[in-house]
Parts: C-alpha cells; sequence; structure tokens
C-alpha cells in the first residue's frame, strides 16, 4: 500500500462537460475525505464517508457535485455541467477511526476547465 | 462553524533562525489543531498537532504551543534549513469521535534564505 491515490493528476475539460475523480484510500482507513484547494487558499472540506456512509457535505457542494463511495473502498467525485469557478485542485485523505486523527492526503486532481 | 486565521501570509527567516506562524480559531469546542506542511506540486503532509488537553507539543525542531483562552496556536520552527521552505498550513476541528473535518487556515509560505 502505497499511500492514497487519486486518479487522474490532471484534467482540462471544456466549460459544460462532465468529469469524474477517482480515490482509492489507504486500504485499512475507514474514513475518506474530499477537499478542494484553489491557488493560495488553504484545502476546503467538501464531504466526507465513514465506510460508505456520506456524512456531511459541505454547502460548497452544489447539486452539480455528487461522490460515492459504494463499497466504504475507492470513492468518486463527479462534477456535471463544469464551470470555470471549478477549476481547482480536488485533494483526497483517508484517515482510520476516531483514534487517528492525522489525514493522509492523496497527491490531488488538477481540474482546468476551458 | 469554525474560522481558523492564520498569519503571516509570507514569511522569510535566515537559514539557522527560528520561524513563527500563529493561527486564531473560533469555535472554543475545537480540540484539535494539526500543522501540515506542503511543498510545491505536493501533497499536504502532516507534521505536528496538538490536542486542547496540552498546552505545548515538541517534535525535533518543531514546537506547537496552545492557548485555549485566547484561542490561538501557534507553530515553531528552530534552526531553520532550506528543506523548511513550504507553505505551512494550521486547521482545527472539533474531535469528537464523529465529525473529523478540518477547517484550515489561508496558509503561510515560508522561505528559508541560505
Amino acid at each position: 500500500d502505497t499511500g492514497v491515490s487519486q486518479n487522474p493528476r490532471h484534467k482540462i475539460t471544456k466549460r459544460g462537460q462532465n468529469v469524474t475523480f477517482r480515490c482509492d484510500p489507504i486500504s485499512e482507513h475507514n474514513r475518506l475525505y474530499w477537499y478542494r484547494q484553489t491557488l493560495g487558499q488553504g484545502p476546503e472540506f467538501l464531504t466526507y464517508f465513514q465506510n460508505e456512509a456520506q456524512l456531511e457535505k459541505s454547502r460548497l457542494l452544489s447539486d452539480r457535485f455528487s461522490a460515492e463511495r459504494p463499497k466504504g473502498s475507492f470513492s468518486t467525485l463527479e462534477i456535471q455541467r463544469t464551470e470555470q469557478g471549478d477549476s481547482a485542485m480536488y485533494l483526497c485523505a483517508s484517515s482510520f477511526d476516531a483514534n487517528n486523527y492525522g489525514y493522509t492526503f492523496g497527491s490531488g486532481t488538477r481540474l482546468t476547465v476551458v | 462553524g469554525e474560522n481558523v486565521e492564520q498569519h503571516p501570509s509570507t514569511l522569510s527567516v535566515q537559514e539557522g533562525d527560528s520561524a513563527v506562524i500563529k493561527c486564531t480559531y473560533s469555535d472554543s469546542a475545537s480540540n484539535y489543531f494539526p500543522w501540515y506542511k506542503q511543498e510545491l506540486g505536493k501533497r499536504p503532509q502532516l507534521i505536528i498537532d496538538i490536542r486542547s488537553n496540552v498546552g505545548e507539543k515538541k517534535d525535533q525542531r518543531i514546537a506547537v504551543t496552545l492557548n485555549k483562552t485566547a484561542k490561538h496556536f501557534s507553530l515553531h520552527i528552530t534552526e531553520t534549513q532550506p528543506e523548511d521552505s513550504a507553505v505551512y498550513f494550521c486547521a482545527g476541528t472539533i474531535s469528537n469521535f464523529g465529525n473529523e473535518k478540518l477547517t484550515f487556515g489561508t496558509g503561510t509560505r515560508l522561505t528559508i534564505i541560505p
């Protein structure tokens, strides 16, 4: 297990298209988080899962965004009808229950909407 | 919700000198405060964290102090080295075996001058 893996690393898409990102967490981690980071800012929380249950969604996550973690392992984040304002780094992180407060982040997917 | 403010946004120090980065938080219920280091183009990595039941924690050249009354916490790096150059993010959360969502500060770009 080499850590949290995110694919693709980069994605360029035209405005209005749909995109999907994938995150593979560390295998024994039951919590999985999605964050968005824009240039010069800290990561902003989007949503998180405990196993397959999506426990919280940020108000930042509009109806165009949906995240799933169907079997409690990998997760996908889909953005429908992309807008230029969606351009950002999308970071996934994972952790193991309440006793491990340290997240392990993935390298992120950089989305550019043109 | 929680709001975390971080200062300064940029910091330059001579190699060998100390660097201090400060953060304030708004929610007095917050009880877990990690610090992340992000090098250019890389993932954020946890470097140290502190829980609200202690006032200070040290790990080699890095220390974090917490003042619950004033609701602020600081990162101290001593004997700085060129490899300490990076963006540093503080974060806070209410950690109660449930929601581990982190609220991040806006980051401090630290430059170590050789």
